[in-house]
């Protein structure tokens, strides 16, 4: 079975200095991934996504992922928070019935 | 481009009544779905639509019903509320049914069953 573990449910990070959200799943095949952002009563949207393609994805506003498959990981970074980014952060793996199996989120706060 | 549209944003039921949520996509997206989000858990899977003419039971289907209406529309149906439905309903589209393909969620629907 495909899961999926984001540790630290609430971030604090201060603007400016760089976020970190941490991902692994287990998957018996490698899979595809993908990080979805929530803004407060919003849905999800997209940030980047993993297809077995280059390894390191670039994604919207700055994000990055580095899929490392020897780890069963997929971090999301970014060089340097900004206040929109405080938002809740979905790491999302893809099964073999075609559904997909989502963490239980990262809620980030920025500090000015 | 209005992307997906969900109805209503808000619905408060008593138990046992019933109600029908609205989600509609203008992307001409083939496939669509139904989650549920409750605090502390990612998205479930409630039913799902490949295609239009075509639904299949998600994670947790128990208690919900699915209408595809056509290619635009996809509704989810509580026949009898309980407060174990308590939760935040997304909808979400994409253009095919393909695990890579990126979905795309409506705002959603926040239901209290008292």
């Amino acid at each position: 079975a495909q899961s999926v573990t984001q540790l630290d449910s609430h971030v604090s990070v201060s603007e400016g200095t760089p976020v970190l959200l941490r991902c692994n799943y287990s998957s018996s095949y490698s899979p595809s991934l993908f990080w979805y952002v929530q803004h407060p009563n919003k849905g999800l949207q997209l940030l980047l996504k993993y297809t077995s393609a280059a390894t390191l994805v670039k994604g919207i506003n700055g994000f990055e992922a580095e899929f490392k498959k020897s780890e069963t990981s997929f971090h999301l970074t970014k060089p340097s928070a900004h206040m929109s980014d405080a938002a809740e952060y979905f790491c999302v793996v893809s099964r073999v019935n075609n559904r997909l199996a989502f963490g239980k989120g990262n809620q980030v706060v920025v500090i000015p | 481009n209005a992307g997906v549209t969900q109805t209503p944003k808000f619905q408060v039921l008593k138990t046992g009544q019933s109600m029908t949520l609205q989600c509609a996509q203008d992307m001409n997206h083939n496939s669509m779905y139904w989650y549920r989000q409750d605090p502390g858990m990612g998205l479930r899977l409630i039913y799902y639509s490949a295609s239009e003419g075509t639904t299949d039971k998600g994670e947790v289907p128990n208690g919900y019903n699915v209408s595809r209406l056509n290619k635009r529309e996809f509704s989810l149906r509580l026949e009898s509320a309980a407060p174990s439905q308590t939760s935040v309903y997304f909808c979400a589209s994409s253009e095919l049914a393909e695990i890579t393909d990126t979905q795309y969620f409506g705002p959603g629907t926040r239901l209290t069953v008292l």
